[in-house]
Order: structure tokens, then sequence, then C-alpha cells
């Protein structure tokens, strides 16, 4: 199975910061992935897809990057609603799995 | 407006069966892959089976081969989970989530339903 990890477990910070989270799959999975945000007691939502494609509706400051074994999600400016926790998951190989997760809280 | 809901979870024995539904609306069922993902409370997510746009295909994670099932009625716009041998690992939050398929990109599970919640306890 592809195990998925992802760097800081948890991140402080403050409105209007640059928040940078990392996703690590330990084998490559092209751009077969997928970002995606859940707010407490809330579905997840999808971000991202194929790596780097926003999707509808989702904020111009969400971005993503990488292909291979790894991918960053980049809050270019944090807004009180993103406080949140993120999830990155492949899509490339059964099964599909996630990874832990990394919780944006307020600083 | 595109939606899934999901019924069918309570508290049940270890060792006993339990099936999930999911009601879809306001897209084209036929069209999409379907997948189910739980959670575990206070725990992270965890993919647990998808299911062709057809239903000709259907994937597992290790864990519940063997013990559940995924299908889908096309014809009545519901995708199903029938879990068997039920587990205390197998306690979550259990969704149904949409995935447009494609051979060429990934596009993400892109509509969530809000839930239905299994437990497992004696």
């Amino acid at each position: 199975d592809i195990q998925m990890t992802q760097s800081p477990s948890s991140v402080s910070a403050s409105v209007g910061d640059r928040v940078t989270i990392t996703c690590r799959a330990s084998q490559n999975i092209s751009s077969w992935l997928a970002w995606y945000q859940q707010k407490p007691g809330k579905a997840p939502e999808l971000l991202i897809y194929a790596a780097s494609r926003l999707d509808s509706g989702v904020p111009s400051r969400f971005s993503g990057s990488g292909s291979g074994t790894d991918f960053t999600l980049t809050i270019s400016s944090l807004q009180s609603e993103d406080f949140a926790t993120y999830y990155c998951q492949q899509g490339n190989t059964f099964p599909f799995t996630f990874g832990p997760g990394t919780k944006v809280d307020i600083k | 407006q595109v939606q899934l809901v999901e019924s069918g979870g309570g508290v049940v024995q270890p060792g006993r069966s339990l099936r999930l539904s999911c009601a879809a609306s306001g897209f084209t069922f036929r069209s999409y892959g379907m997948n189910w993902v739980r959670q575990a409370p206070g725990k992270g997510l965890e993919w647990v089976a998808l299911i062709s746009h057809n239903g000709s295909n259907q994937y597992y994670v290790d864990s519940v081969k063997g013990r559940f099932t995924i299908s889908r009625d096309n014809s009545k716009n519901t995708l199903f989970l029938q879990m068997n041998n039920l587990r205390g690992d197998d306690t979550a939050l259990y969704y149904c989530v949409r995935e447009p398929y494609s051979s060429y990109t990934y596009y993400g599970m892109d509509v969530w339903g809000q839930g239905t919640t299994v437990t497992v306890s004696s």
C-alpha cells in the first residue's frame, strides 16, 4: 500500500499568515493527489485535485503543487474560516490512502 | 442541488451485520464512481471501498475485504455498503462520496454526504 505522510501534524498561525503543508507519498503517484479541508463536525470538502487544480468555488488563496512523491498545499493569506484540518489523499493505486492530517489552529 | 444522504447506521454487536444506504440526487448517478470513506471518533479519514460507475468493478481496503460489500442500484440512484462480521474497529462515521472518473487525471472525491454513524459494541 502507498503510505501518505504529512508535516507538520499541526500548525498555529495568525490571520494573514502564509501556511504551507507538505505531503509525501511512499511511491511515485504522479499527480494523482487531492487535498481536503475538514472543519469540526463537518464532512470533508475537496480543495484541490490533480495535485494543483483548484476545485470549483475554492478561494484562490489556496494552491497546490508537486508531483511524484512530494506535494505541498499553500494558503497564501490565512483567513479565519481556514482554521481546520487538512488531508492529502492519493488516487493512484488501490487502496486509496489519506495522510494523517494537519490541524491548522489559531496562534 | 447535488446531494448524498446516508442512512442505516446504528449500534450493533460484534459479529453482526448492518447495511448502509446512500441516496443520491441532483446529478447523473450512473456516471460517477462512488466511495465509502470512514472516520473513527477523533481520528483521520480512511478509504473503505469504491465501486465503478456501472458497478462492474469494486475495490476495498484490506481490513474489510471478505466482510464488506459495496454495491449500487443505478435505477434508484442508491449506493449500498453491506457490512458483515462487524468488529469494534469498524466503529466510525461512514461517508458516501462521489468520485468523477478519468483515466487521465485524478479529480478527487468531490461530493460528500454528512455521514452515518456505526457503533460496534457489546
